[in-house]
């Protein structure tokens, strides 16, 4: 079946690059999301990649698909404690259905 | 302003009282959803409404109920709520050009 699977905790210090990783299992997916959600929020839309593209730069983040091993990565480049928070990654499979799937979360701490 | 609104924020209730979570959007999408939010289980799908009068079940559906009446609302039912529906709940509208889901605030239920 379609699965999403993230690592549950990041730690990097302040000023450093993050990455984040996911791995799916749904190869027919159109779109790939990531998703971030700070303490007591909603979900807000980072960035997306379409399934066609290896990948997709903007400002401080870096999204990187390989197709082949079904890995999916977010790279924040200079990481602040603003970035602090759960980040989602999230694949539209393309089964006839309109059902998201989601990873468990990532929990980045950002240390001063 | 583009938002999904979500009423109430936060609910305490207790088994088998039946509630509503309403939940808005004001961007004329066709596509809503309703997610729950547990920890360790990142955001699971519940129910999904491709268009008025359209729903369909995603994941988690027992012991839900939703109805699309309108374009612009989606409600949540629990009927018969249970402790093992207290969670995160968040509602989301799709914008079918990018398929990006854009997300609610968030209804945190607890039923005891």
């Amino acid at each position: 079946g379609e699965d999403v699977e993230q690592s549950l905790f990041l730690s990097v210090r302040e000023g450093d690059s993050s990455v984040i990783n996911c791995t799916y299992t749904d190869s027919s997916s159109t779109y790939l999301y990531w998703y971030k959600q700070e303490p007591g929020a909603g979900l807000q839309l980072l960035t997306y990649i379409f399934s066609n593209m290896d990948m997709k730069q903007d400002q401080r983040l870096t999204v990187l698909l390989n197709k082949k091993d079904k890995h999916l990565s977010l790279r924040i480049a200079d990481t602040q404690t603003g970035d602090s928070a759960i980040y989602f990654c999230a694949e539209t499979p393309t089964s006839g259905t309109y059902k998201y799937i989601f990873g468990t979360g990532t929990r980045l701490k950002v240390l001063a | 302003e583009a938002q999904v609104t979500q009423n109430p924020r936060y609910l305490i209730t207790v088994t088998g009282k039946k509630l509503t979570v309403t939940c808005s959007q004001n961007m004329n999408h066709e596509y809503m959803s309703w997610y729950r939010q547990d920890p360790g289980l990142g955001l699971r799908q519940i129910y999904y409404s491709m268009n008025v009068e359209v729903t369909d079940k995603g994941d988690v559906p027992e012991g839900y109920k939703v109805s699309r009446k309108e374009k612009r609302n989606f409600p949540l039912i629990l009927e018969s709520p249970s402790p093992n529906q207290t969670s995160l709940y968040f509602c989301a509208a799709r914008d079918s050009n990018t398929d990006t889901q854009y997300f609610g605030p968030g209804t945190r239920l607890t039923v005891l």
